[in-house]
């Protein structure tokens, strides 16, 4: 039962455009929610987090949406760079998180 | 400040062996847990821990121990390896208070059952 589901597994984007990575999750008990990004041979880090009491957050190039009656999220990169190409991960969960099985992102130059 | 470290980075076990992944934090957090990814899929809770002495079962403990003696160190056992246990396993810890505050990884251990 995956409670937390990307359902793209790899995305491609031109340098310079906006990318849009999606997320849905089943488990109305969730209220925190996070996306990681992992380069390959390295641990996933922390990239942008919302609590289910917003619906939005940004942090640089960087927003997350949280639409919860969709139960739905969204990672948005503006504009994408090159060092954006990697695996990203969605995260949700009350006391621990549940992940979903990431988008490969590639930035075409 | 090293973070989260994990020992060794790569391992081949013959099926029945045993052996201990290492995990060492020195941010001082409280919560620590074991993931495993494999291949083409998300992050699936091993065990976690939410202070020294105190442990719990996540989505996947099967074939696995954990134990938590101190604040730092949170080693994963596996008793007898299965070639279902070949995957990549990562350590990550959290900051005192929400659990679900930022988890900060170790660069992970490849483990390869044969």
């Amino acid at each position: 039962d995956q409670q937390v589901k990307q359902n793209s597994p790899s995305l491609s984007v031109q340098e310079g455009r906006i990318s849009i990575l999606n997320c849905d999750y089943t488990n109305s008990m969730f209220d925190y929610f996070l996306w990681y990004k992992k380069y390959p041979a390295e641990g996933p880090t922390f990239l942008i987090s919302i609590s289910s009491i917003k619906d939005k957050n940004e942090d640089g190039r960087f927003t997350v949406f949280l639409n919860k009656s969709a139960k739905h999220l969204s990672l948005h990169i503006v504009p994408s760079q090159p060092g954006d190409s990697a695996v990203y991960f969605c995260a949700a969960g009350s006391e621990k998180l549940t992940f979903g099985t990431g988008t490969r992102l590639t930035i075409i130059p | 400040n090293a973070g989260v470290t994990q020992t060794p980075k790569f391992r081949i076990l013959k099926i029945g062996q045993s052996m201990t992944l290492q995990c060492t934090q020195d941010m001082n957090h409280n919560y620590m847990y074991w993931y495993r990814q494999d291949p083409g899929m998300g992050l699936k809770l091993i065990y976690y821990s939410v202070g020294a002495g105190i442990t719990d079962k996540g989505e996947v403990p099967n074939g696995y121990n954990v134990s938590r003696s101190t604040t730092e160190d949170f080693p994963l056992r596996l008793e007898l390896a299965a070639p279902s246990q070949t995957s990549v396993y990562f350590c990550a810890s959290t900051s005192p208070g929400f659990s679900t505050d930022t988890q900060y990884f170790g660069p992970g251990t490849r483990l390869t059952v044969l």
